[in-house]
Parts: C-alpha cells; structure tokens; sequence
C-alpha cells in the first residue's frame, strides 16, 4: 500500500525569506503523481503544486517549486519570498495512475512571522 | 466557474442521531471523492464514484455510513447512527477525471456530543 509522510508537524518562516516543507512516499508503482495542497482556516483545499512522476523535470509555480527526487522517494516543497498569505496547512499527497485515489499525509503547519 | 458546493458548513448531533451532507460537484466532473479528515490528520478517503457508479468504497465503515450520487451529478454522504469518533470534517472533492486536480469543497465540520 502507498503511503505519504510529512515529518515536520510544524515549520516558521520570516516573511520573504524561504522555507523548505519535506514530504517522503513509498509505493511499488511507477506512474504516479504527487501533489502539495494548501488547507487555510477556511478548510478548503487548494492545489498549490503537482508533478508527474514521469517527469524529471521539477515542477514550478511562481513562488513554489518542488525538488522531486523520484529514487528516493521525496517530494520537497520550497516556497520563496514567503508571504504571510502562505500561512496554512500543507498537505503532500499521492495520486497512483492505477487508482487515482489521493492519499494524504498528516500535514505542515506553516507559520509565516512578520 | 462555480466550484464544488457543500451543505451544511457546521452540523452538531447527539450519538447515535443520524445526518447527512451533501455535495454538488463542478458542473461536468465526473470523479466524486468524498474524504473525511480528523483533526490534525490528513483527509481520509471515504468513497470515490466515476459518473454514479462506486470506483472505490474500501474505506467506507458501511454499517454505518453510506453514500450515493444519483444521476452522476449530486451526491449525499449519510451516517447512521453516528458515533462520537465521527466528529471530523467531511470534505467533497470533484475532478474532470481520474488522473488530474481534484477540486475541493469547503467541507462540513461534524460535531458529534
């Protein structure tokens, strides 16, 4: 069975500087997608990030970029010139081409100081 | 684009009262997800539907919790009778398929006393 691990249940930032969120995976499988979702108060989950597994290339969004290490199995996501708006739950996720089901992790608490 | 509609935001029942949730999923989604987070874990899935047929319903405690999306479209999510480690919140999720973003709901916060 596929599994998702966060291991920090909480990180700080200053405001425009970088953090970095670890997200670590184990499956059997070879054609999956991961994700990085945002979960503010308002408990709505937003798609911050996704990447293909078949694709080496890291993938990016304006502020948020991703260092996919396919053999080890990590999923890192880095947020730069952090904004006090990035404050929020982050959740690392696993889709398997297979199934398509989502399987989380326990998320990040990410707190931004000003 | 509307995104997907949950109701109710907040619902508070005694054990062993029943109730249920209901979602409408962006107009055109086929892939329904329903998942159920416990506080400070992630979401859980509960039942994935393609159209109104059920994909995956392993998760699903069936004695007491069943789900349905009639007509492919709409879908309620019902616990009967709840349980006071039911107290979580319920989130509803819809994609254009099985393999892209899944679009979330606002979820409903169960509170079960």
């Amino acid at each position: 069975a596929q599994t998702v691990t966060q291991s920090q249940p909480e990180m700080s930032v200053q405001e425009a500087e970088t953090v970095t969120l670890s997200c670590t995976y184990d499956t059997s499988e070879s054609d999956y997608y991961l994700f990085w979702y945002k979960q503010p108060p308002s408990r709505q989950m937003i798609l911050v990030i996704r990447q293909e597994a078949y694709k080496q290339q890291n993938a990016t969004e304006n502020r948020f970029s991703v260092n996919f290490q396919k053999a080890a199995k990590s999923f890192s996501l880095k947020i730069s010139d952090s904004q006090l708006g990035d404050a929020a739950m982050y959740f690392c996720a696993y889709s398997s081409s297979g199934t398509y089901k989502y399987i989380f992790g326990t998320g990040t608490r990410l707190k931004v100081l000003a | 684009e509307a995104g997907v509609a949950q109701s109710p935001r907040y619902k508070i029942i005694e054990k062993r009262q029943s109730v249920a949730f209901w979602c409408n999923p962006i107009s055109g989604h086929a892939t329904l997800y329903w998942y159920q987070q416990i506080l400070g874990q992630g979401p859980k899935l509960l039942i994935q539907f393609q159209n109104n047929g059920v994909v995956d319903d392993s998760q699903l405690p069936k004695d007491r919790f069943s789900a349905e999306r009639l007509k492919g479209v709409d879908s309620t999510l019902k616990i009967q009778p709840a349980k006071l480690e039911d107290s979580a919140v319920y989130l509803c999720a819809s994609s254009t398929d099985m393999n892209t973003e899944a679009f979330f709901g606002q979820g409903t916060r169960l509170t079960v006393v």
